[in-house]
């Protein structure tokens, strides 16, 4: 079975350009979730759906990032405009269960914005 | 709310030895503590896992520990292969909840 898929696995661009990051979670799981990790704060939790609506956006650094799930095989995280501060691995999980069940990793999108 | 704290953040053995990777919680609501291996240029991946009910669990080579009293579990991997070599990371979770807090990961490597 395939597991997660993200794509793109490596962006680089230039501060203030737009960046779509995208993430196909396993077939029949209904939690998704975005994570980004960096050296300095390891893994963060930025955003969770659950059947397809956001539940918790808490995490999302600020008004220039924005996700979206617009159905059960599919998402979106956006980061408009970029900053150098917003690199890092960016990951997007999936899971069976709602609460705590095991989570899929994907393989990550590693962002460099210069 | 919930703070994980792990240690060390790097470890070396040589293969063949133990290598111990230790974790305390703040939150005493918190009874789910799963851990995760991370490959270079891969996702962490789920190794073992406990809940609050059973104080170790072992797979293979792979153990967890956990003593609710101190607020603390561990991760004893046995008998250490190069393959071992990877960021290890904690994490502890509440029931009903999504909420995972991780720790902050240990480097392994494993010395031939």
């Amino acid at each position: 079975d395939a597991g997660v898929i993200q794509s793109p696995r490596h962006e680089v661009t230039e501060m203030g350009q737009e960046v779509t990051l995208r993430c196909k979670p396993i077939s029949g799981h209904n939690s998704l979730f975005w994570y980004r990790q960096t050296m300095m704060r390891g893994l963060e939790l930025l955003i969770y759906f659950n059947n397809n609506v956001p539940i918790d956006d808490s995490g999302m650094p600020e008004d220039r990032f924005s996700a979206k799930m617009p159905n059960a095989s599919f998402s979106t995280l956006k980061i408009q405009p970029s900053e150098p501060r917003d690199s890092a691995v960016y990951f997007c999980a999936s899971s069976l269960a709602e609460n705590t069940g095991e989570l899929f990793f994907g393989e990550g999108s590693r962002l460099t914005v210069l | 709310g919930e703070n994980v704290e792990q240690h060390p953040s790097t470890l070396s053995v040589q293969e063949g030895d133990s290598a111990v990777i230790k974790c305390t919680y703040s939150d005493s609501a918190s009874n789910y503590f799963p851990w995760y291996k991370q490959e270079l240029g891969k996702g962490p991946q789920l190794i073992i896992d406990i809940r609050s009910n059973v104080g170790e669990k072992k797979d293979q080579r792979i153990a967890v520990t956990l003593n609710k009293t101190a607020k603390h579990f561990s991760l004893h991997i046995t008998e250490t292969q190069p393959e071992d070599s990877a960021v290890y990371f904690c994490a502890a979770s509440t029931s009903g909840t999504y909420k995972y807090i991780f720790g902050t990961g240990t480097r392994l490597k494993v010395l031939a």
